[in-house]
């Protein structure tokens, strides 16, 4: 049964790089005709997509953070990651890795707070 | 920018009502990527259905889907108590993934 886990620190500091990476177990990234993607919900509030990555590593943003993100992926770890410069504090939320376009699988969810 | 704007903000049933969620997009959705989400409190989004009207595995046959163009709809045609959370839609028929605001599906 194919997980996702998301890792990385819970506190960033406001300008600083906001880093996560997204362990796949159960399945292979390499292998599945997949996008792989980020998404992100501020507490109380909704969701917000970031970005997404093949397995080949094409990637598509969101426009609106396009200038500050970066996802890669790294097919031999079964992993791919997500990177968010210059944060502040309206990046504070809820970070979920998932599979798919249309999400299918999620992973838990790892919550980063952006403050000083 | 595809918008998409979900409504009602908050719907209050009781168990074994049916359920009818809105969600309307700001520009045509023409290959009908659109998909809906339940999210309970301290949990992930699940999935419930894809491209309009395909149900998730798993999904029960009380959800379904429907809609074209602008206009998409989620029903629960008879609520069963673990069906109370936020839904929420997602179109992915352009590039730029966007999601509805969500709607509170609250016990009366």
């Amino acid at each position: 049964q194919l997980q996702l886990q998301e890792s990385g620190p819970g506190l960033v500091k406001p300008s600083e790089t906001l880093s996560l990476t997204c362990t796949v177990s159960g399945g292979s990234i390499d292998s599945s005709n997949y996008y792989w993607g980020w998404i992100r919900q501020p507490p109380g509030k909704g969701l917000e997509w970031i970005g997404s990555i093949f397995h080949n590593g094409n990637t598509n943003y969101n426009p609106s953070l396009k200038s500050r993100v970066t996802i890669s992926v790294d097919t031999s770890r079964n992993k791919f990651s997500l990177k968010l410069t210059s944060v502040t504090a309206a990046d504070t939320a809820v970070y979920y890795c998932a599979r798919k376009v249309a999400a299918d699988i999620w992973g838990q969810g790892a919550m980063v707070t952006v403050s000083s | 920018e595809i918008v998409l704007t979900q409504s009602p903000g908050i719907l209050s049933l009781s168990p074994g009502e049916r359920a009818t969620f809105s969600c309307r997009a700001s520009q045509s959705l023409s290959s009908s990527y659109l998909a809906w989400f339940q999210q309970k409190p301290g949990q992930a989004p699940r999935l419930l259905i894809y491209a309009t009207s395909s149900r998730a595995t798993g999904i029960p046959d009380r959800f379904s889907g429907s809609g074209s163009g602008t206009d998409f709809t989620l029903t629960i045609s008879r609520l069963e108590p673990e069906d109370f959370a936020v839904y929420y839609c997602q179109q992915y028929d352009s590039s730029w993934y966007t999601f509805g605001q969500g709607t509170k599906l609250e016990i009366k």
